[in-house]
C-alpha cells in the first residue's frame, strides 16, 4: 500500500522560532511535494524536489527552505517562523501518474 | 489567475440524489486528477483521468481536454460522501488545484 508520512501532526510554535516539518514515502518517487492549505485560498505549492538535492521553488516559497538528502525523506524548514505561517501543510509524492498525499500537519505560530 | 475553476462551491443534496461537480482549466494539460478531502483531513485520490470516461465504483469522470473541462459524477450519493471534491490539472510536473465543491449530503 503506497504510503506519504508526515511528522509531527500537530505543532504549536512561538514567532521567531525555527520549524522542521518532516515528510517520508515508502514508494521511491523521484519528486516530492510541499503544500500550505488555507481556507479560502486552496492549495498552494510551496516548493517542489525532482530528487535529492533537486529543489526548486513553487509558486509561494518565500519563508521556507527545504531539504532532500535521500529520496525517501523530504523537509520543510521554516527560520524564524512567522504568524501568518499558521497553516495545515501537506507532503505529497508523485508516480508518473498521480500524486499522493500524506496526512497533513497543522501548524500553529503563536 | 486561478488556473483551474471549479462549479458549483457548494452542494447540498439529499442522501441516494445524484451529484454532478464541474472543472473548467485555463491552459492545456493532459493529467486530470479527482481527490476527496474531509474537513482537515488528507486529500484521497479518487480518480485519475487524463482523457475521456472513467468509472471506480459510484464515482464517474468525464474529461474532455480539447475543451479543458473534466466533470465528476457521483450517483446515489450517501451521507458518508460529505466533503470537499478538489480537482486538480498537472502541468509540468506542477498540479494545480481548484477551490474544490463543497459537497454536503443530508439524510
Amino acid at each position: 500500500d503506497m504510503k506519504v508520512t508526515q511528522m509531527p501532526r500537530y505543532l504549536i510554535k512561538r514567532m521567531g522560532e525555527n520549524v522542521l516539518l518532516e515528510c517520508g514515502q515508502d514508494m521511491s518517487h523521484e519528486t516530492m511535494y510541499w503544500y500550505r492549505q488555507d481556507p479560502g485560498l486552496g492549495l498552494q505549492l510551496i516548493y517542489i524536489s525532482y530528487d535529492v538535492d533537486s529543489n526548486s521553488e513553487g509558486d509561494i516559497p518565500k519563508g521556507y527552505r527545504v531539504s532532500r538528502k535521500k529520496r525517501e525523506h523530504f523537509s520543510l524548514i521554516l527560520d524564524s517562523a512567522k504568524t501568518n505561517q499558521t497553516s495545515v501543510y501537506f507532503c505529497a509524492s508523485r508516480d508518473s501518474y498521480e500524486q499522493y498525499f500524506g496526512p497533513g500537519t497543522r501548524l500553529t505560530v503563536l | 489567475e486561478q488556473q483551474v475553476q471549479q462549479s458549483p462551491a457548494s452542494l447540498v443534496l439529499q442522501e441516494a440524489e445524484n451529484a454532478e461537480l464541474q472543472c473548467s482549466f485555463s491552459i492545456f494539460t493532459n493529467q486530470v486528477q479527482w481527490f476527496y478531502q474531509r474537513p482537515g483531513g488528507r486529500l484521497v485520490s479518487l480518480l485519475y483521468n487524463p482523457s475521456g470516461t472513467k468509472q471506480s465504483g459510484r464515482l464517474t469522470s468525464t474529461t474532455v481536454i480539447k475543451e479543458r473541462r473534466s466533470s465528476l459524477h457521483i450517483s446515489s450519493s450517501q451521507i458518508t460522501d460529505s466533503g470537499t471534491y478538489l480537482c486538480a490539472m498537472s502541468n509540468y510536473n506542477v498540479l494545480y488545484f481548484g477551490s474544490g465543491t463543497k459537497l454536503t449530503v443530508e439524510p
